[in-house]
């Protein structure tokens, strides 16, 4: 199994722009989440889907931010408008049957907002 | 929100010393506590999941215990070495919250 796959890994973009990140999470697992990971805040969830139906989005920063999944092996967080403070590694991940079991981490979208 | 502790923040030892480092969270409403493993320009990677209470686990020379009625667990390295150099993050999971909550993780650097 290719792992989870995460495009682009790095992105540099203007404020103002969209942004678009994409994640296909191991084939097979119910559950897909998107972290955010900053120097003063750590890992933090953003957002979570079960069966591609999103359960718990209270990480999500503001109404800029937006996450999708339209099918079970495709996701996107979108940010629009991008702004600086928005830069950070963007991680997901996906887990067999729940939140609470092992999750199994992409390589991360490195975004740096100019 | 939930309040997942680690200590110490950062750790340099000898190679072929051995180290341990602590997670603490609520001990109330427990469900899971996971230790990952995270290598700089990588991306977090599981060790383990641990669920009851007295659980040992172990995977080489990396082990980890868990006291959920005083809600700590301990990850041990023996005999580290330089490849076991990365930041050990502990997340614990519990029946209410129904998300991974992740410590500030423990950097460990490994001098040969």
């Amino acid at each position: 199994d290719a792992g989870v796959i995460q495009s682009p890994r790095h992105e540099v973009t203007e404020m103002g722009q969209e942004v678009t990140l994409r994640c296909k999470p191991i084939s097979g697992h119910d559950y897909l989440f998107w972290y955010r990971q900053t120097m003063m805040r750590g890992l933090e969830l953003l957002i979570y889907f079960n069966n591609n139906v999103p359960i718990d989005d209270s990480g999500m920063p503001e109404d800029r931010f937006s996450a999708k999944m339209p099918n079970a092996s495709f996701s996107t967080l979108k940010i629009q408008p991008s702004e600086p403070r928005d830069s950070a590694v963007y991680f997901c991940a996906s887990s067999l049957t729940g939140p609470g079991e092992t999750q199994y981490f992409g390589p991360g979208t490195r975004l740096l907002v100019l | 929100i939930l309040n997942v502790e680690q200590s110490p923040q950062s750790l340099h030892v000898q190679e072929g010393d051995s180290t341990n480092f602590t997670c603490s969270f609520p001990s109330s409403n427990f469900y899971a506590l996971h230790w990952y493993r995270w290598e700089t320009a990588k991306s977090p990677e599981a060790l383990f999941v641990m669920t009851l209470n007295g659980d040992e686990k172990k995977k080489g020379r990396i082990s980890a215990t868990l006291n959920t009625k005083e809600g700590y667990s301990y990850l041990y390295i023996k005999g580290s070495q330089p490849e076991d150099s990365a930041t050990y993050l502990c997340a614990f999971y519990s029946g209410s919250a129904r998300q991974l909550t992740f410590g500030s993780g423990t950097q460990l650097t490994v001098l040969p």
